[in-house]
């Protein structure tokens, strides 16, 4: 069974802070995808990234940079030098390969970027 | 390109009445997801189209069903409301199911009430 793990609840930062949000993830497939979905206070999910099981190389687009280790099962999420508008719920997801997998998605985690 | 559109974007409906929510895929896609959004559940996947087929359904009682029409166009009914229906309804299009094409976008959500 999949399962996303979203620790971090709410976290208030101060703006210009760096900021790390964890995801841990449980599945049995080799092949899966991860995702990272922004959920600004108007609602709609903004699609921010996603990574497939094979390819642990990070990434880094402009402020946001993905740090994915398949070893301890997390792929985590760092905003440089955060914004206001960065203020948002984020949400880590996960699915699997073989045929029509649902997504399983975390919690969330809301962050508060205090100017 | 236009983004995945959902109407309405708001609905008051009362207890035991049904409800038909809509969503149109971003040109081009032909997968539809719907997911259910609660402060105590969070994300829960309702069920998936594509080809005008179920492929994949969550853990939702009968009440809750859906449909894709030949243009991709998606639509889910709710029937016989109870107050625990009360959600932001979100819709998502990919390009397709299959693992290397998937990445979500969604909708604006419908915010559904129920009194």
């Amino acid at each position: 069974a999949q399962k996303v793990t979203q620790a971090q609840t709410e976290i208030s930062v101060v703006e210009k802070e760096d900021v790390t949000l964890d995801c841990v993830y449980e599945t049995r497939d080799t092949t899966y995808y991860l995702f990272w979905y922004k959920q600004p206070p108007s609602g709609e999910l903004v699609f921010l990234i996603r990574r497939n099981s094979f390819d642990e190389q990070n990434e880094i687009s402009g402020r946001y940079s993905w740090n994915f280790q398949k070893s301890t099962s997390s792929f985590n999420f760092t905003i440089t030098a955060s914004q206001v508008v960065d203020s948002a719920v984020y949400f880590c997801a996960l699915r699997d390969s073989g045929g029509y997998q649902k997504v399983t998605f975390g919690t969330g985690t809301k962050l508060q970027v205090i100017p | 390109k236009a983004g995945v559109t959902q109407t309405p974007r708001y609905l008051i409906k009362t207890r035991g009445q049904q409800v038909t929510l809509s969503c149109s895929p971003i040109s081009g896609h032909r997968s539809v997801s719907w997911y259910q959004q609660t402060p105590g559940q969070g994300l829960q996947f309702l069920f998936e189209y594509f080809s005008e087929t179920q492929r994949n359904k969550g853990n939702f009682p009968g009440r809750f069903s859906g449909r894709q029409f030949s243009n991709s166009r998606s639509e889910m009914n709710v029937s016989t409301l109870e107050l625990g229906d009360s959600a932001l309804y979100l819709c998502a299009s990919s390009l397709a199911p299959y693992l290397k094409l998937y990445e979500q976008y969604f909708g604006p959500g419908t915010r559904l009430t129920v009194t």
